[in-house]
């Protein structure tokens, strides 16, 4: 099974901080993604990637940026976080022959005041 | 919009009994359905999928159905337990991309 830690847990910040959250995934998968998770919305997705130096739009991007800097590790910048942006983030990866299953990590709740 | 809906987003059911979870999809492109389940402060897991060539499969207590035609697909889980309780989505892929388009969720609790 896919490891794929998330850093940090929780981060709590103010309008117009600048935040980054990490993604680390160690079983060699081609493919990151970040979502976040909110009532009413279910899982929707930011942006992912194909591989390092790759980066793919997801559904909901405004307000966010994305870099994969190696195959392991996929980052989500937030540099003027707004309250709306409050909410359950996840990261998640999956190999080249099973993209459509995702292994996720175990999220970071972000609160921006 | 939203590509896959999930339809009855809270649903309770008692011990041993038979539910259904419903998913209705736009893009009749999508050719992998799955479902995810996720517990409270949990990460989802993939709990079961199915491809596009066939309209069943079935794990233990799970089966997912399928109905191109209808752009539906449904989640039956019989003998239902307290460890059923949980949020359950859906989820669609298109296999010429890689984004595994996600339903709303759907709070499913167990009672005993």
């Amino acid at each position: 099974e896919a490891a794929v830690t998330q850093s940090p847990r929780n981060k709590v910040t103010v309008t117009g901080g600048n935040v980054t959250l990490s993604c680390r995934q160690t079983n060699s998968h081609n493919y990151m993604y970040w979502y976040r998770q909110d009532t009413g919305h279910g899982l929707r997705l930011i942006h992912y990637s194909y591989g390092a130096g790759n980066l793919q739009i997801g559904d909901v991007p405004d307000g966010y940026k994305a870099t994969r800097t190696t195959q392991e590790d996929f980052f989500l910048l937030l540099e003027l976080a707004s309250p709306s942006q409050t909410s359950l983030y996840f990261c998640a990866s999956s190999d080249r022959c099973s993209q459509n299953t995702l292994y996720f990590g175990a999220g970071t709740r972000l609160s921006v005041l | 919009g939203q590509q896959v809906k999930q339809s009855s987003p809270s649903l309770t059911v008692q011990e041993g009994g038979i539910l259904i979870l419903n998913c209705d999809y736009e893009n009749d492109m999508f050719d992998y359905f799955a479902w995810y389940k996720k517990y409270p402060d949990n990460s989802p897991t993939l709990l079961i999928s199915v491809r596009s060539n066939v309209d069943k499969r079935e794990d233990g207590r799970f089966t997912v159905f399928l109905n191109k035609s209808g752009k539906h697909f449904s989640l039956h889980i019989t003998a239902s337990q307290p460890e059923d309780t949980a949020v359950y989505l859906c989820a669609a892929y298109q296999g010429t991309g890689s984004k595994l388009s996600f339903g709303k969720g759907a709070k499913l609790t167990v009672s005993p």
